[in-house]
């Protein structure tokens, strides 16, 4: 049973253009969530997070939407780069439980030329 | 900073043999978690450990899986016997955690097991 989901699996952007990934959870008791990115052979890294008390995070060219009445977030990267094609994870987690996080199964961005 | 280091990066091994996955995390970080990374399910939490003390192994998927972390630098993933279904990317991560701490994880580079 996924908690939370990424049910694109891939997604091409132009470079310069805005990418935009989503994210679903099912889980009401989730009330931090967080966006990590994954390049081939690496650990996934932090990228933004977002606190339920929110509806918006931005952090540069990355910004997190929260939409707690339809348990959805999104991350929105302006303008989109080469350097950004990698997997997006989507992670929630519940206060109180610390860093233990659900994952998404991510999407794969692509930013073409 | 040295960052979350595994070992080995890669293992084959034959179904039935023992697998030891290894894990030092960031120094200072009190947390510790393993997770597994397939296409089908993404990145499962299996354990994590909190001051060095399993504190949640209810995504341990058997018992022929099994973690120790006898110091706060060094942690162990064990699977005995090993299945092909066991191939994946496993990933030790830590974190300044705590009750209500949302620190972010820090993952390492993994280690590609493969199963035959």
């Amino acid at each position: 049973d996924q908690q939370v989901k990424q049910n694109s699996p891939s997604l091409s952007v132009q470079e310069g253009r805005i990418s935009i990934l989503n994210c679903d959870y099912t889980n009401s008791m989730f009330d931090y969530f967080l966006w990590y990115k994954k390049y081939p052979a690496e650990g996934p890294t932090f990228l933004i997070s977002i606190s339920s008390i929110k509806d918006k995070n931005e952090d540069g060219r990355f910004t997190v939407f929260l939409n707690k009445s339809a348990k959805h977030l999104s991350l929105h990267i302006v303008p989109s780069q080469p350097g950004d094609s990698a997997v997006y994870f989507c992670a929630a987690a519940t206060t109180g439980t610390a860093s233990k996080l659900t994952f998404g199964t991510g999407t794969r961005l692509q930013v073409t030329l | 900073d040295a960052g979350v280091i595994q070992s080995p990066r890669h293992e084959v091994t034959e179904m039935g043999q023992e697998v030891t996955l290894r894990c030092k995390p960031i120094s200072g970080h009190n947390s510790l978690f393993w997770y597994r990374q397939t296409m089908m399910r993404g990145l499962e939490l299996l354990i994590y450990f909190n001051n060095n003390v399993p504190i949640d192994d209810s995504g341990m998927p058997e018992d022929r899986f099994s973690a120790k972390m006898p110091n706060a630098s060094f942690s162990t993933l064990k699977i005995q016997p090993s299945e092909p279904r066991d191939s994946a990317v496993y990933f030790c991560a830590s974190s300044l955690g705590g009750q209500g701490n949302n620190s972010p994880l820090h993952f390492g580079n993994g280690t590609r097991l493969t199963v035959t």
